[in-house]
């Protein structure tokens, strides 16, 4: 049973335009929310989190939104960059990040087209 | 500041093995956590060490186990190896500080079982 779902396998956008990657939940607990970015050959890097407390959050390019009666967060990336080609990885966390670890999707591949 | 290191980068191991693998915190972390991550899929928490001990586990067998040493690095070691751990093995170092703790991701090791 997947609790968090990226349901788009993979995306392509014009280099310049909005970027958005959707991610749903099912575990009503989780309490925290991140987005990872995954180059071949690489680990995860993050890229910007929410808390349950709070619907936006904004870092420069990026921007995660969540909708906790939907259960429905979304990464905005604007504008879209060549480099910004890469897998998104959206994750939970339902004890502050700690002893349960992350609770990953399956990722969505992002390709920006120049 | 040094990043998430983890040895070896590939193995190759046939089925009924055992396997060890290493992962370095980054400087000044205490938490290690390791995540499996099948072709395809996102990554699955394994279990997370703090202060050398386990301190959560997801849904993996006995077969797979760690430890945590004084200078935090960590390791991971699975028993009677099967064909389906064949995966990139990810370990994610972090600080507790009682917040949510942002996790930082080493490279991986790929493990093929034959």
């Amino acid at each position: 049973d997947q609790q968090v779902k990226q349901n788009s396998p993979s995306l392509s956008v014009q280099e310049g335009r909005i970027s958005i990657l959707n991610c749903d939940y099912t575990n009503s607990m989780f309490d925290y929310f991140l987005w990872y970015k995954k180059y071949p050959a690489e680990g995860p890097t993050f890229l910007i989190s929410i808390s349950s407390i709070k619907d936006k959050n904004e870092d420069g390019r990026f921007t995660v939104f969540l909708n906790k009666s939907a259960k429905h967060l979304s990464l905005h990336i604007v504008p879209s960059q060549p480099g910004d080609s890469a897998v998104y990885f959206c994750a939970a966390s339902d004890s502050g990040g700690g002893a349960d670890g992350l609770t990953f999707g399956k990722g969505t591949h992002l390709i920006i087209q120049p | 500041e040094t990043g998430v290191t983890q040895s070896p980068t590939h193995l190759i191991k046939t089925r009924g093995q055992q396997v060890t693998l290493r992962c370095s915190s980054q400087s000044g972390h205490n938490t290690v956590s390791w995540y499996q991550q099948a072709l395809g899929q996102g990554p699955q928490f394994i279990f997370q060490y703090y202060r050398e001990e386990e301190n959560g586990r997801g849904n993996f067998p006995p077969r797979f186990s760690g430890l945590q040493f004084p200078n935090y690095s960590s390791e991971l070691n699975v028993n009677a190896l099967e064909l389906d751990d064949s995966a990139l093995y990810l370990c994610a170092s972090s600080l507790a500080t009682g917040v949510y703790n942002e996790q930082f991701f080493g490279p991986g090791t790929r493990l093929t079982v034959l």
